[in-house]
């Protein structure tokens, strides 16, 4: 069956970077883009970007562009997203999620368990 | 970007009730539209994609329609299961959501 298995919580401190990991397993990892999504305490749903596992491409939404890293290992079918210079409002889950690899527009079918960010001096 | 505006932001409803939550969309998305279910410290679940077409295994009182810019998700008669946050998602041009609809026991 599909998993999206993420990383354990972390905590960091402001100015820090974290780095979430989401290894995949029950499908073919290459045939589905990975998006990250976060929600901060009590808050709605925020999109990230995504990677395209088979070419690494990227698409980062304007808010988080230059501190926020996508990348995968398809040896071990694990993407990974590293964002950096870390403040408070950080401070969320951050969930991956696949999306079929596909010519029209698609939605996510599967989610991770989602992982706690803390970010507290 | 395109923005997504959800109402209402709460819902209070009853068991065996038929409940309408609407999504408006700042610019035509066509039908790129899905709808989620979240419980408290749960991952999202998808229900509805492509505005109206519904999930495998999700129940039939829940269906989705609209397109361009408006849209709506109506469960049919809630169940006990039912209360929970709902949000809807454009993926027309990137993805942005919409800022969730609390569906909470009356």
């Amino acid at each position: 069956q599909v998993q999206l298995v993420q990383s354990g919580a972390e905590v960091k401190k402001p100015g820090a970077s974290v780095k979430v990991s989401c290894k995949a397993s029950g499908y073919t990892f290459t045939g589905y883009y990975m998006h990250w999504v976060r929600q901060a305490p009590g808050q709605g749903l925020e999109w990230m970007g995504w990677i395209n596992p088979n070419s690494g491409g990227t698409n980062y939404a304007q808010k988080f562009q230059g501190r926020v890293t996508m990348t995968r290992d398809t040896s071990i079918s694990t993407a990974y997203m590293e964002l950096s210079r870390l403040r408070s409002d950080d401070t969320a889950v951050y969930y991956c999620a696949r999306v079929p690899i596909v010519v029209v527009p698609a939605a996510i079918d599967y989610w991770g368990q989602g992982t706690l960010v803390t970010v507290s001096s | 970007d395109i923005q997504m505006t959800q109402s209402p932001s709460t819902l209070s409803a009853s068991v065996g009730d038929r409940v309408t939550i609407t999504c408006r969309a700042s610019q035509s998305i066509s039908s790129w539209l899905a709808w989620y279910q979240q419980k408290p410290g749960k991952a999202p679940k998808l229900l509805i994609y492509k505005a109206s077409s519904l999930e495998s295994g999700v129940p039939s009182r829940f269906s989705g329609s609209g397109s361009g810019t408006e849209f709506t998700l109506t469960i049919s008669s809630l169940q006990p299961d039912d209360f929970a946050t709902y949000y809807c998602q454009q993926y027309n041009s990137l993805w942005t959501f919409g800022q969730g609809t609390k569906v909470e026991i009356k």
